[in-house]
């Protein structure tokens, strides 16, 4: 099986400030990596597909880089509607779509 | 865009079954498979399985092989996911999602809260 490993567990950073976070898959998942955004009580969206590929109506603001197991999710300006917990997936082993454990943004 | 709607809160006892559905419309049913994935309260997301719309293949997680099964109705259009011998531990909100084949989930149901306890 695949693992997912994010990091940092938490970012606390400021409004207007750059957020950069971290997905590391234990093997090469080529670029069939996937984001998602998930906030209280909501289910997770999808930002970011094919590791650099923002979804239909995700704001320039967010971008994603990497590939085989090494991957960034950069959040160029934060918003306060940006804070949320951030997940990454990887689907290079389709259907099975094993998550990362998230990283939590927080305001600093 | 797909939309799918789950079915409501559930409280069971260990040892018991719970089947929730996920009802899927706006889009052609038996083109894109489902998967199911779950959230323990406060933890990450686990990805339980997939089962395919078209034909009723299905690939479940190791650690859930012989608890769950996942079936389909394709008049319905309508997804079901059930887990058997339930335990504390399976407390969880319960999610569908689907997408295309070799893509991540696009689309997602509100989820399902499962709550386990004696």
């Amino acid at each position: 099986e695949i693992v997912m490993t994010q990091s940092p567990a938490t970012l606390s950073v400021s409004p207007g400030e750059r957020a950069t976070l971290s997905c590391r898959a234990s093997q090469s998942v080529s670029s069939n990596l996937a984001w998602y955004q998930q906030k209280p009580g909501q289910a997770p969206r999808l930002l970011i597909y094919g590791a650099s590929t923002r979804a239909t109506g995700i704001p320039a603001r967010f971008s994603g880089s990497g590939s085989g197991t090494e991957f960034t999710l950069t959040i160029s300006s934060l918003q306060s509607e940006d804070f949320a917990v951030y997940y990454c997936q990887q689907y290079n082993n389709w259907p099975r779509g094993t998550f990362g454990q998230g990283t939590k943004l927080e305001i600093k | 865009q797909g939309q799918l709607v789950q079915s409501g809160a559930e409280v069971k006892k260990p040892g018991a079954s719970v089947k929730v559905s996920c009802k899927a419309s706006g889009y052609t049913f038996t083109r894109n498979g489902i998967s199911w994935v779950r959230q323990a309260p406060g933890q990450g997301l686990e990805w339980m399985g997939w089962i395919s719309t078209y034909n009723g293949n299905t690939n479940y997680a190791q650690k859930l092989q012989g608890r769950v099964t996942m079936t389909t109705d394709t008049f319905t259009t309508t997804a079901y996911m059930e887990l058997r011998s339930l335990r504390s531990d399976d407390t969880a909100v319960y999610y569908c999602a689907g997408g295309a084949n070799w893509s991540p989930f696009d689309y997602w149901g509100q989820g399902t809260l499962v709550t386990v306890s004696s």
